[in-house]
Formats: C-alpha cells, sequence, structure tokens
C-alpha cells in the first residue's frame, strides 16, 4: 500500500496563471475525490469520480475548476485565470467503495502572488 | 446546512491529562462517521469508522464512541505525539463525498 500520492506538494503562481495538480490513488481503488482546505477549517468537497467518470461536482468548483480522470487511474485538477481566493490546500482522496474510509494525500499547497 | 460541528476549537492539555472532544452530527440515516487526525501541512489521516450508535472503536490511547446526535473522542493519558488536528466527516443523505468539521486542534504539553 503505497498510500494516495499528489504532486506537486507546493506550487506558487501568479494570478492568472494556469495550474494543474496530480493524484495518484491507492491502486485498487475505484473512487477518486478532491477536496480544497484553507486555514482552520475541515476540507470542503470540490468533485467525485467513480472509475472514470465524473459523478459530482460541487457548486464551489466554478468553471475555471475541471478535473479528469483518464481511464480511471491519475488524476487531474487544473484551475485556468487563477485568482487570490484559490489559495488554499487541495487533497485529494480514495477509496474501495461506497462509504469506505477515504484515504487522504499530502495534498498541494498553492499560493497566488 | 452544517451537518457537522466540532467542539472546543482548541484544546490545551497537559500530558497525562484526559479529555474528550465533540462531534455533532444533524444527518439522518448515517452511513458512517469519520475520524481523522491532521499533522501541519499534511493530510488528513484515517482513525475510525463508525456505524451505529454505541459502537465504540479504540486505537492505543484513542478511543470514539457514537450515539444518534453525536460522536465523542477521548483522548486517554495523551502525550506530546499526540498533538494534531482531529476532524469528524460524516456523508450528507444519498451522498458519497465527506462533510467535515472545521476540527478540534490539541495541544499537549510535555
Amino acid at each position: 500500500d503505497t498510500g494516495v500520492s499528489q504532486d506537486p506538494r507546493h506550487k506558487i503562481t501568479k494570478r492568472g496563471q494556469n495550474v494543474t495538480f496530480r493524484c495518484d490513488p491507492i491502486s485498487e481503488h475505484n473512487r477518486l475525490y478532491w477536496y480544497r482546505q484553507t486555514l482552520g477549517q475541515g476540507p470542503e468537497f470540490l468533485t467525485y469520480f467513480q472509475n472514470e467518470a465524473q459523478l459530482e461536482k460541487s457548486r464551489l468548483l466554478s468553471d475555471r475548476f475541471s478535473a479528469e480522470r483518464p481511464k480511471g487511474s491519475f488524476s487531474t485538477l487544473e484551475i485556468q485565470r487563477t485568482e487570490q481566493g484559490d489559495s488554499a490546500m487541495y487533497l485529494c482522496a480514495s477509496s474501495p467503495g461506497s462509504y469506505q474510509p477515504q484515504h487522504f494525500g499530502d495534498g498541494t499547497r498553492l499560493s497566488i502572488l | 446546512e452544517d451537518q457537522v460541528t466540532q467542539s472546543p476549537e482548541a484544546l490545551r492539555l497537559q500530558e497525562g491529562e484526559s479529555s474528550s472532544l465533540n462531534c455533532s452530527y444533524t444527518v439522518s440515516g448515517l452511513r458512517g462517521l469519520f475520524w481523522y487526525r491532521q499533522d501541519p501541512g499534511k493530510g488528513p489521516e484515517f482513525l475510525f469508522t463508525l456505524y451505529s450508535a454505541g459502537e465504540e472503536k479504540e486505537k492505543e490511547r484513542l478511543k470514539a464512541t457514537l450515539t444518534k446526535k453525536e460522536s465523542f473522542l477521548h483522548i486517554t493519558a495523551p502525550k506530546p505525539e499526540d498533538s494534531a488536528t482531529y476532524l469528524c466527516a460524516v456523508p450528507p443523505p444519498y451522498d458519497y463525498k465527506l462533510s467535515f468539521g472545521a476540527g478540534t486542534t490539541v495541544t499537549v504539553r510535555a
């Protein structure tokens, strides 16, 4: 069990630039989730995949955000035209099935200059 | 529509001083209550899942319990390495995502 892996761990970018994050879930897990966490708060749900299908998106996920999970393996989260308010920790989690524990990666810390 | 409320926000303990954290939830038809530990700069680390009222789970100095409206995380004789933020989460009805509380930050002084 190698755990959930996220890359990069830290990203610093200028406002208006595009950024992309990658998540490699635990290999036997078919469900993959993206969350966003700001200081002092619990993680907030962004989107969810079962295999390659994106089944749910939060209203937090504006049209500047897009996520993919090609072939039901790794996933990418892209933010276009970044804004100051996008600064946060972006967390990825995976689980083997419904209502099973979600296992989290260590996140990507995004800082917008 | 807060579904999960955690208290207190912060807890400062002396090493060996036992205490409890509270997680209140409002969802009906609970499909599991999840406890996580989060260290600074890291992702949440899974601790326990509780599925039905009366259930209890233990791991080292931690014990989680569940009633129909709340869960408690008891820390017995804590050590400095138990210092972390403890998060609880539930899935909303008919949904698979997790709705998290804001967490309780525990600091244990030697």
